[in-house]
């Protein structure tokens, strides 16, 4: 049974650019969410994707946006980077039943430089 | 305010000692809590997790208590060991697959 998978595991980046996130959801969950965990700190919940829409959102800039496929996997983007986005980026996978708790994957670390 | 805190930032203990980390969460709404452990470089690892009709579970050598009336969650780890030694963060939310608010983590090291 494989668990929530997530590309690239690293990432190096320069300001002002986009990049884009991946991740695939354990065996037979539905939904997607996306969390950034800055060093140091406690994972931010970014958005959650179900049904190939966002369901729920955090205190995240229109910056960062997100996108679910049928397969559910899901993809997250940040545009016009900043210093300051540089975080290790978790996705986390769950029913939508909620009966269910959310797994992580092991993260894509973004470095912005 | 929307924010889970935890008492103490580290804990150090003796391998075999048993463990406890809190945890204080003030969002009375929240009727579902987790306990995850985050090794480095690595994502969060689910523990336990307890809903709130209940104030005590347990699971291998882990136990969760929840107190609702003081809105506190604490962890306790049987005989802890060397593979204890993480962060451990308490997480809480409203059903079991709704956002989660995390605490920023005690680190636990255990000495051998």
């Amino acid at each position: 049974d494989a668990g929530v998978t997530q590309s690239p595991t690293h990432l190096i980046k320069t300001r002002g650019q986009q990049v884009t996130l991946r991740c695939s959801p354990k065996s037979g969950h539905d939904t997607v969410s996306w969390y950034q965990q800055a060093l140091g700190q406690g994972p931010q919940f970014i958005f959650q994707y179900y049904e190939e829409e966002e369901r729920q959102r955090g205190n995240f800039p229109d910056r960062f946006s997100g996108h679910q496929f049928p397969n559910y996997s899901s993809e997250l983007n940040v545009n016009a980077l900043l210093l300051g986005d540089s975080a290790l980026y978790l996705c986390a996978s769950s029913f939508a039943s909620g009966e269910e708790t959310q797994y992580f994957g092991p993260g894509t670390r973004l470095l912005v430089l | 305010g929307e924010s889970v805190g935890l008492h103490l930032p580290t804990l150090s203990v003796q391998e075999g000692d048993n463990s406890i980390i809190n945890c204080a969460y003030s969002n009375s709404a929240s009727d579902y809590f987790i306990w995850y452990k985050q090794e480095s470089g690595k994502g969060p690892q689910f523990i336990i997790d307890i809903r709130s009709n209940m104030d005590k579970r347990q699971g291998q050598r882990v136990t969760v208590l929840l107190n609702k009336t003081v809105k506190h969650l604490s962890l306790q780890i049987a005989a802890t060991q060397p593979g204890d030694s993480a962060v451990y963060f308490c997480a809480e939310g409203q059903g079991g697959s709704e956002k989660l608010v995390f605490g920023k983590g005690t680190k636990l090291t255990v000495n051998p």
